[in-house]
């Protein structure tokens, strides 16, 4: 049974780098893509990007600009930055393990708890 | 404005059968499977159905997915109490090139 468990700073000032990062209990770590979404109040979810252990990233082009992911293999951990946060940043974020087939998505089959992630001055 | 449409809210009372509507488009699940998740706030959420219709093990027959064109649908069957929580669902966008997901359902039991 894999487990996320997700941790990084919740409080942030406007411009500071948002910090995220998650460990993998259980499972295979290589045979995944490891994804974080986030859910901003009152909103749905959106998708961050994705990274697999061979550093493949995909990054949601809105966020592109601003995001930086990576893996730590020995330690079945990945990460987010986000950089120049604003108060549109503010929400729960998820980290999740996307399944795929044939190239095509299957399902995000395990997630993180989620982390309260807010931006103010 | 989520990109996949959900109503923001249904209910039934126990034991009733009760679908939650999922609309996309042709790039994302007229084109791609959908898969379901249930999402109690506070908790991780849980995946329910993959592939449109496909259930995990440990996820109870109750629950059951359909997919026709561009939209998607999940059914819950024999509704309990604690059912009652959020639902969403989530699809491959080709435009996009990323995941998309719907804006959530909350499920009343009344």
């Amino acid at each position: 049974q894999v487990q996320l468990q997700q941790w990084g700073a919740g409080l942030l000032k406007p411009s500071e780098t948002l910090s995220l990062t998650c460990t993998v209990y259980g499972g295979s770590f290589s045979a995944y893509y490891w994804s974080w979404i986030r859910q901003p109040p009152g909103k749905g979810l959106e998708w961050i990007g994705e990274i697999n252990h061979s550093r493949s990233i995909n990054y949601s082009p809105s966020l592109q600009s601003r995001v930086t992911m990576s893996v730590d293999t020995s330690k079945k951990q990945f990460s987010l930055k986000l950089k120049s946060v604003t108060a549109a940043d503010t929400g729960v974020y998820y980290c999740a393990r996307i399944s795929y087939s044939g190239g095509s998505l299957v399902s995000l089959d395990s997630w993180g708890q989620g982390t309260q992630v807010t931006v103010s001055s | 404005q989520s990109v996949l449409t959900q109503p923001p809210s249904t209910s039934a009372t126990p034991g009733q059968r009760v679908t939650i509507s999922c609309s996309g488009s042709s790039s994302n699940i007229g084109r791609n499977t959908v898969s379901w998740y249930q999402h109690f706030p506070g908790t991780a959420p849980k995946l329910l159905i993959y592939t449109n219709d496909q259930r995990p093990s440990g996820v109870p027959d109750r629950f059951s997915g359909s997919k026709s064109g561009t939209s998607a649908s999940l059914a819950i069957s024999g509704l309990q109490s604690e059912d009652e929580t959020d639902y969403f669902c989530a699809a491959w966008d080709d435009s996009l090139n990323g995941v998309v997901f719907g804006g959530g359902t909350k499920l009343t039991v009344l």
